[in-house]
């Protein structure tokens, strides 16, 4: 099976513009997570949806929000951009419902950098 | 809010050495997982533990899992050049409902050929 995808791998934007991160589960898993990476914060929970719906949402201003398609694929954006926003944005396909026992599969990311 | 904190945050090691990773919960986990990041790459899942007291082996990797589900172990045998990267514990709300999982800062390992 294919991995998980993602798409820009990079991005370069400057402040106060928006973006919008794109993530292709591995065929068959209908939950996607999305992460944030940076060195000094570490891996941060952004939020995660299955079926369409946001199951559960980090500690994240509402700036970033996303979505999930009926293909499971899912998008997110980032408005109102900060430099504080460059970091790798990581998603993760999971076979299970977020019940949390459930192993994450990582696309290689999308480095965002702001400027 | 619930955090997961791992020490030490870096270890260098000479090849043949071994080399143990701990990871500490603030509140009981439901279970916990061990991701490894190579340089430059994204987290790759290792192994998930869900029993108290569980001792798993993949080859030269032991993942222990505490008695009271709120720490959790690595232990690399004779590292390799190849185990260089840095090595992820996370584990979800004990709540359980959640697909949410909260990572560890993680522990960088360096391997001297």
């Amino acid at each position: 099976k294919a991995g998980v995808t993602q798409t820009p791998r990079y991005l370069i934007k400057t402040r106060g513009q928006q973006v919008t991160l794109s993530c292709s589960p591995i065929s068959g898993h209908r939950s996607v997570s999305w992460y944030q990476q940076t060195p000094g914060q570490g891996l941060q929970f952004l939020f995660e949806y299955f079926s369409e719906t946001q199951r559960n949402k980090g500690n994240f201003p509402g700036r970033f929000s996303g979505r999930q398609f009926s293909n499971s694929r899912s998008e997110m954006n980032v408005s109102t951009l900060e430099l504080g926003d460059s970091a790798l944005y990581l998603c993760a396909s999971s076979p299970r419902v977020g019940d949390g026992a459930s192993e994450q599969y990582f696309g290689p990311g999308t480095r965002l950098t702001v400027t | 809010g619930q955090q997961v904190m791992q020490i030490p945050q870096y270890q260098h090691v000479q090849e043949g050495e071994d080399f143990t990773t701990y990871c500490n919960s603030s509140t009981t986990l439901s279970n916990i997982q061990w991701y490894k990041q190579r340089p430059g790459g994204h987290p790759v899942f290792l192994i998930q533990l869900v029993k108290s007291g569980e001792v798993k082996k993949q080859k030269r990797l032991t993942f222990q899992f505490g008695e009271a589900k709120k720490n959790s172990s690595l232990h690399i045998t004779a590292t390799q050049t190849t185990d260089v990267g840095t090595y992820f514990c996370a584990g979800p709300p004990y709540s359980g409902n959640t697909g949410k999982l909260i990572f560890g800062q993680g522990t960088t390992l360096q391997v001297k050929p």
